[in-house]
């Protein structure tokens, strides 16, 4: 399956330090998703990375896919206690359909 | 992108009642799906919504259970049926945000408690 899994499952940090988030993956891809969920609220999306693309950011974030690996990491840089979430990523297929792994819970304190 | 709201943001219902979820999104899109998320577990995906066809059902999912309605581009709907305790959990509808992307856009969640 396109399953995401993250890792780790649970990461504390300071404020102001840098997050690194990854996933793993088994099948190919045509794109990986990062998302944020804050407390059993909704996902929020942070950022699409093509198969054909290596990195790209966007604001604080810094999103990495290796295909040949099959894994993508996740960079928050300067963190803040906003930023406190679950993360997600949600590799994607020709089909649409997108298939989350547990996430990592993210803990940034003041 | 895309706006994507859901009603109700919560409830709390008796067993062997059922519950109705809408989703309304601010502009047209081809795909929508549903996706429960289970307490303390990630999401899963219940079905993919067909505007004027039946839903698509993943393994495990049934029509019976939860029937699903699309009747246009920017509406759905999933019904909770005949609930118990093990429905607990969070509803959750999606979207392709359309042509040229394949960006796919999550409602705030529809946060159901089944006594």
């Amino acid at each position: 399956s396109q399953q995401g899994e993250e890792d780790p499952q649970a990461l504390s940090i300071q404020e102001g330090e840098n997050a690194t988030m990854n996933c793993s993956y088994k099948t190919s891809i045509n794109n990986l998703q990062w998302y944020r969920q804050n407390s059993g609220r909704g996902l929020v999306h942070l950022i699409l990375i093509r198969s054909n693309e290596r990195e790209k950011h966007s604001g604080r974030l810094r999103v990495t896919l290796d295909t040949s690996k099959k894994s993508s990491s996740l960079l928050i840089t300067a963190s803040r206690a906003a930023d406190t979430a679950s993360y997600f990523c949600a590799p994607g297929g020709s089909n649409y359909k997108l298939t989350f792994g547990k996430g990592t819970l993210l803990t940034v304190n003041p | 992108s895309a706006v994507i709201s859901q009603k109700p943001s919560r409830d709390i219902c008796q067993r062997g009642t059922s519950l109705t979820i809408q989703c309304q999104v601010d502009s047209q899109v081809t795909m929508m799906f549903w996706y429960r998320q289970q307490p303390g577990q990630s999401l899963t995906l219940i079905a993919t919504a067909n505007q004027g066809s039946e839903a698509t059902y993943e393994s495990g999912f049934v029509i019976d259970k939860f029937p699903i309605s699309r009747p246009n581009l920017t509406f759905s709907t999933l019904t909770v049926s005949n609930m118990s305790p093990e429905d607990s959990s969070i509803y959750l509808c999606s979207v392709k945000a359309g042509v040229g992307t394949d960006t796919q856009y999550f409602g705030p969640g529809t946060r159901l408690t089944v006594l």
